[in-house]
């Protein structure tokens, strides 16, 4: 699996746009980008996730560079709600299995 | 609406204590999941299974034996507890269906069980 490099932590004001940064430069073709987020004292929920397209959902907006080599996670507004511990994942889809390996991630802390 | 259980939020054992820790999925997954997370450390895989009576070894396996008898249920057993696994240990479920028709690699975690070990 590529690896994936994100800043430790950042803050964010609320109500404001959070841009989360992921750099997976030795992504494969057939390697999906996907995010999860951990709130505290809970297990990681899936966000979304991504191949070549930019993709939105109700949570998020997930930009892929043209090149793959990296990937923002947008939070359009955020709230208090969304301080939590947000992971990027490249993981090729595979028959069975579909173990994910989850690395550091980024600390995010919205401010009122 | 919980979909992936893990039957103990808390636990507390002694060392040498032989330790189940279960987890019950209702969404007819073939995946399933056991991860530890420590402090410093994020998430580590211990053990998966993609079907019932198989499993696979994860990153940090030893010390660790995990049972898939039922689809739905994938157990975690501790042989002998040690301090060293005081830890937040976390269930994770998945669909290999849905991978593969949508590249959704979506795990459903459970809300976690946090082991002391004494």
């Amino acid at each position: 699996d590529a690896k994936t490099t994100q800043p430790t932590s950042m803050d964010c004001a609320e109500g404001r746009a959070a841009n989360l940064p992921c750099n997976h430069s030795t992504i494969s073709g057939n390697e999906y980008v996907y995010w999860y987020r951990q709130i505290h004292s809970q297990g990681p929920q899936y966000i979304i996730h991504g191949l070549k397209n930019n993709e939105t959902n109700e949570m998020a907006s997930l930009i892929i560079t043209e090149d793959r080599k990296s990937s923002t996670l947008i939070l359009p507004h955020a709230t208090l709600r969304d301080t939590a511990v947000y992971y990027c994942i490249v993981r090729a889809i595979k028959a069975a299995g579909n173990k994910l390996t989850f690395g550091g991630g980024t600390r995010v802390l919205v401010k009122p | 609406d919980v979909k992936v259980t893990q039957s103990s939020r808390y636990l507390v054992k002694r060392t040498g204590e032989k330790v189940f820790l279960e987890c019950v999925q209702d969404m007819d997954h073939e995946n399933m999941f056991w991860y530890r997370q420590d402090p410093g450390l994020g998430l580590r895989l211990i053990y998966f299974s993609y079907d019932v009576k198989m499993k696979e070894k994860g990153d940090i396996p030893e010390g660790y034996s995990v049972s898939r008898e039922k689809k739905e249920r994938f157990s975690l057993i501790l042989e002998s507890a040690s301090t060293n696994q005081t830890s937040m240990y976390l269930c994770a479920s998945s669909s290999t269906r849905q991978g593969l028709s949508s590249g959704a690699n979506v795990l459903t975690f459970g809300a976690g069980s946090r082991l002391t070990v004494l």
